[in-house]
């Protein structure tokens, strides 16, 4: 069965600044990595994806670097804004089909 | 759009009571997700119906019935349920297949549950 491991559990980071979440997995037939961001009382919004065709992917201040040989990925959030704060969740395929296995989450607080 | 809808947003039930949780996508997604999600919780995956058919089953109590009537809709049927079942219930939509696009899944808002 599928594990991803995230790190850390919760960060706190002055408005500015870089936020840095980790995730690693195991083994996987399948190659597509997302990210998703949730808000207190909403569902979880797709952030931002990668396939591990590339080592990095970027859209406006969020990047996902990929590094396929450690099983390990990352999202930076450059210039962290106080709307930022949010839990984040990773999540790789499961070895069935269509499943997706997440992260346990990252609470980050964005100070001003 | 990228919408998934569900209704209703908040829902209050005594454990006698039967509801029902409905969602909604128009992606043409072949794929939708039944999850719940407790406080401070990553979403757990209780059901998966690919192409109208259930797909995935979670080893979900009997209380909790999908139900898929058509390639848009989802619903999942109460009935019975537990103080400890309360939590954000999770609808979800992806395209459907084996690889890549099978798992960039959208999420609705939840319907938050509370039995009392």
């Amino acid at each position: 069965q599928q594990q991803v491991k995230q790190s850390p559990q919760s960060l706190i980071v002055q408005k500015g600044g870089i936020s840095i979440i980790n995730c690693a997995y195991e083994n996987t037939a399948f190659d597509y990595f997302p990210w998703y961001q949730q808000f207190p009382g909403k569902g979880p919004a797709l952030l931002i994806a990668i396939r591990p065709d590339v080592s990095e992917k970027k859209e406006g201040r969020f990047t996902i670097s990929f590094n396929k040989s450690a099983k390990q990925f990352s999202l930076h959030i450059m210039d962290s804004q106080p709307g930022d704060s949010a839990t984040y969740f990773c999540a790789a395929p499961s070895n069935t089909p269509l499943e997706l296995v997440f992260g346990k989450g990252t609470k980050l607080t964005v100070n001003p | 759009d990228t919408e998934v809808t569900q209704t209703p947003k908040h829902l209050v039930m005594g454990m006698t009571n039967k509801k029902s949780l409905k969602c909604e996508q128009h992606m043409g997604h072949r794929a939708m997700y039944w999850y719940k999600q407790k406080a401070k919780k990553p979403p757990e995956l209780m059901f998966v119906y690919s192409y109208e058919k259930l797909s995935i089953n979670e080893s979900v109590p009997s209380r909790f019935s999908p139900e898929c009537p058509n390639s848009s809709l989802l619903n999942l049927h109460l009935h019975a349920l537990q103080p400890e079942d309360s939590a954000l219930y999770l609808c979800a939509s992806s395209q459907g297949g084996v690889r890549g696009s099978a798992t960039e899944a959208f999420f609705g808002q939840g319907t938050r549950l509370t039995v009392v």
